[in-house]
C-alpha cells in the first residue's frame, strides 16, 4: 500500500518557471525523502528532511514539511528541461524502522 | 552512475518460468533492497538484506525469494511467473541497516516481461 500521495500526478511547465509538488502521508514519520526518477531508470536521492525540521534547501530544491498536516512540498526553482522526470516522496514510519514507503509520484515535464 | 549494478537489463520469458535477477551493491554498502515498480502498483518494497541476513520484508510474494551472498551481491528469484509479474525490478543499496535514515542508491533496474 502507498503511504504517500503526490499531487499533482502530472505537471507541465516552461523552462525558467518554478515547479511545486506536494506529498501527503497517512501515519507519523521519522523523516521524509524525495527521489527523482528519469524515465525507466533508477531513482536518485534528492533530499531528506527530518520530522523536527520545517524547511530544507539543496541547490535549486526547497523542501518543506508540515507534520501537523502530514504533508511535504518540493519546490524546484528556475526549472530546466533536464529536470523532466518523475518525483517521489518516501517516508520512514516511526513504528516500522526498516521500510521506506514510496508515494505515487509526480511526472514533471519541463518544455524548453 | 550510482555504483549499483543490475543484470540483466531486460528479460523476456513465459508464464510459469523461473528467472534470477542479480544485483551488486556499491562498494562498502552492506544493505541491499529489492523493489518492484509496475504501472498499477507503483514502487513496492519487496525485501532487504543486511550483510547476508534478511532484515525486512515487504510485499514479497511466496513465489519470490532472495538472498545475499558473502561478497554482498544479491539475487532475486522469481518463480511460477505470471503476467502480472511484468514490471521493473530495482535493487538499491545503502551503508547501514535502517532504510529510512540511510540514503539508498538505486541500480538501473531489470525490466521483466512475462508473455
Amino acid at each position: 500500500s502507498q503511504q504517500g500521495e503526490e499531487d499533482p500526478q502530472a505537471l507541465s511547465i516552461q523552462e525558467g518557471e518554478n515547479a511545486t509538488m506536494n506529498c501527503s502521508y497517512k501515519t507519523s514519520i521519522n523523516n521524509l525523502q524525495w527521489y527523482r526518477q528519469n524515465s525507466g531508470r533508477g531513482l536518485v536521492h534528492l533530499i531528506l528532511i527530518r520530522s523536527n525540521e520545517r524547511e530544507k534547501h539543496s541547490g535549486r530544491l526547497r523542501v518543506t514539511l508540515d507534520t501537523s498536516k502530514k504533508s511535504s512540498s518540493l519546490l524546484i526553482t528556475a526549472s530546466r528541461a533536464a529536470d523532466t522526470a518523475s518525483y517521489f516522496c518516501a517516508t520512514g514510519r516511526s513504528y516500522n524502522t526498516d521500510k521506506l514507503i514510496f508515494g505515487t509520484g509526480t511526472r514533471l515535464q519541463v518544455f524548453p | 552512475d550510482s555504483g549499483v549494478t543490475q543484470t540483466p537489463k531486460h528479460l523476456i520469458t513465459a508464464t510459469g518460468q523461473r528467472v534470477t535477477l542479480r544485483c551488486s551493491p556499491r562498494s562498502g554498502d552492506l544493505s541491499v533492497y529489492w523493489y518492484q515498480q509496475s504501472l498499477d502498483q507503483g514502487l513496492q518494497f519487496l525485501i532487504q538484506y543486511y550483510n547476508g541476513e534478511e532484515r525486512a520484508k515487504g510485499n514479497i510474494l511466496e513465489r519470490f525469494s532472495a538472498q545475499q551472498f558473502p561478497d554482498l551481491h544479491s539475487e532475486l528469484n522469481l518463480s511460477s511467473l505470471e503476467l502480472g509479474d511484468s514490471a521493473l525490478y530495482f535493487c538499491a543499496s545503502s551503508v547501514g541497516t535502517t532504510a529510512f535514515t540511510d540514503t539508498q542508491y538505486f541500480g538501473p533496474g531489470t525490466r521483466l516481461t512475462v508473455l
